[in-house]
């Protein structure tokens, strides 16, 4: 196990809803990430914290809106998403920011959009 | 190279045999370079990290080697085995600052029995 778990591990919601994800680390890490995988396409880096942090959000609409209370836990809030939201979201945490640091990941949630 | 890419695509061997795949990478502004294995209904679960050209890391019968002058790295499997069967995935922080952590399309991998 890599000690970092998400909920729920699957999630349908319409158009007009709002849902969060959620994904706790139990590693001790000081960064947590949001990844996106779509259908055919490589993970794509979505937020990424450090110690609480915002440091990076890559061009990511405002319909998702990431949330760190503390280095432990890390939410996705989801509102009037659109059908090619639909994707594998994953969660990941590392010992700190480094480059060359290993990301531990969460099993990931299974989201689709009607 | 402005992006991560890996060839080929995917990969079927028979049990036993050696195999390896490729990811390549800019090799301007250089980091470092992330292998993982990504089995179904699993996490990703990293396998190495590699920062120096000519490194060369091993896990079991995995490896993997580094060449940062022209943007490639190789992952080898010895003697696959069934359970060896996943997608591998390459990641490396581009950008002027390494801000942006890409990965590759990865490969998928299956050993017959």
């Amino acid at each position: 196990e890599t000690g970092v778990t998400q909920t729920p591990r699957h999630l349908v919601m319409g158009m007009t809803n709002k849902k969060s994800l959620k994904c706790e680390q139990h590693l001790g890490h000081n960064a947590m990430y949001w990844y996106k995988q779509s259908a055919k396409k490589p993970l794509e880096l979505m937020f990424v914290y450090s110690l609480e942090e915002r440091v990076e959000n890559n061009s990511v609409p405002s319909r998702f809106s990431p949330e760190c209370p503390n280095s432990s836990h890390l939410f996705l809030h989801l509102h009037t998403l659109q059908p090619e939201d639909s994707a594998l979201y994953l969660c990941a945490s590392s010992q700190d920011m480094g480059l060359a640091e290993t990301q531990y990941f969460g099993p990931g949630t299974r989201l689709l959009v009607l | 190279i402005l992006n991560v890419e890996q060839s080929p695509q995917s990969l079927h061997v028979q049990e036993g045999d050696s195999t390896n795949f490729t990811c390549s990478f800019p090799s301007s502004n250089f980091y470092a370079l992330h292998w993982y294995r990504w089995e179904t209904a699993k996490s990703p679960e990293a396998l190495f990290v590699m920062t120096l050209n000519g490194d060369e890391k091993k896990k079991g019968r995995i490896s993997a080697t580094l060449n940062t002058k022209e943007g490639y790295s190789y992952l080898y499997i010895k003697g696959s085995q069934p359970e060896d069967s996943a997608t591998y995935l390459c990641a490396s922080p581009l950008g002027n600052y390494g801000q942006n952590f890409v990965f590759g399309p990865g490969t998928r991998l299956s050993v017959l029995p």
